[in-house]
């Protein structure tokens, strides 16, 4: 199976931070990696897919860069709406492994 | 619009069995694999199984294969999971989720919590 990690576990930024996420596949999975959201109590959201591409109705202060390996998640301009947990998926492979998670928190 | 509603959930022995339901309407369930993912308690989210559009195939996590199986009625827009020999471990929010080709899982339901305990 492909192992996904992410770094840092957790982290605490402040409204207006750029911040950046960074997830690891164990063999390369091209292009196919996926960025979620996930607030309390809530199912999952998806932000990104194709490793770059932003879905349909979120903001354009979140982007997604990467290939191979390699992959990471930015956030522009923190907004109190975006302190919520992010996963990443990579869907290369019929066995979609996700990354353990990132908590973003209000510093 | 599209809607995934799981249900079947509720508290369960270790050892026994549970079938999970998930219903599907606004979107042409029959053309979408679709996905099951769970979330222990103060958890990330585990991956879990996979059908293809038609049923033909099916992949599971290691951690479940042998003791859940996924499958889908196309008539009536339903996916469900049929989970035996439960364990403590498998208590979680288990969710439903369409796939996207090789996009992502682009809707999801609400969750239902499964609880395994004595």
């Amino acid at each position: 199976d492909i192992q996904m990690t992410q770094s840092p576990s957790s982290l605490s930024a402040s409204v207006g931070d750029r911040v950046t996420i960074t997830c690891r596949a164990s063999q390369s999975i091209s292009s196919y990696l996926n960025w979620y959201q996930q607030k309390p109590g809530k199912a999952p959201k998806l932000l990104i897919y194709g490793a770059l591409s932003l879905q349909s109705g979120v903001p354009s202060r979140f982007s997604g860069s990467g290939s191979g390996t390699d992959f990471t998640l930015t956030i522009s301009s923190l907004q109190p709406e975006d302190f919520a947990t992010y996963y990443c998926q990579q869907s290369y492979s019929t066995l979609r492994t996700f990354g353990q998670g990132t908590k973003l928190e209000i510093k | 619009q599209v809607q995934l509603v799981e249900s079947g959930g509720g508290l369960v022995q270790p050892g026994r069995s549970l079938r999970l339901s998930c219903a599907a309407s606004g979107f042409t369930f029959s053309s979408h694999a679709i996905h099951w993912v769970r979330q222990a308690p103060g958890k990330g989210l585990e991956w879990v199984a996979v059908i293809s559009y038609d049923g033909s195939d099916k992949y599971y996590a290691d951690s479940v294969k042998g003791r859940f199986t996924i499958s889908r009625d196309n008539s009536k827009n339903t996916l469900y999971l049929r989970m035996n020999s439960l364990r403590v471990e498998d208590t979680a929010v288990y969710y439903c989720a369409r796939d996207w080709n090789y996009n992502g899982l682009d809707y999801w339901g609400q969750g239902t919590l499964v609880t395994v305990s004595s």
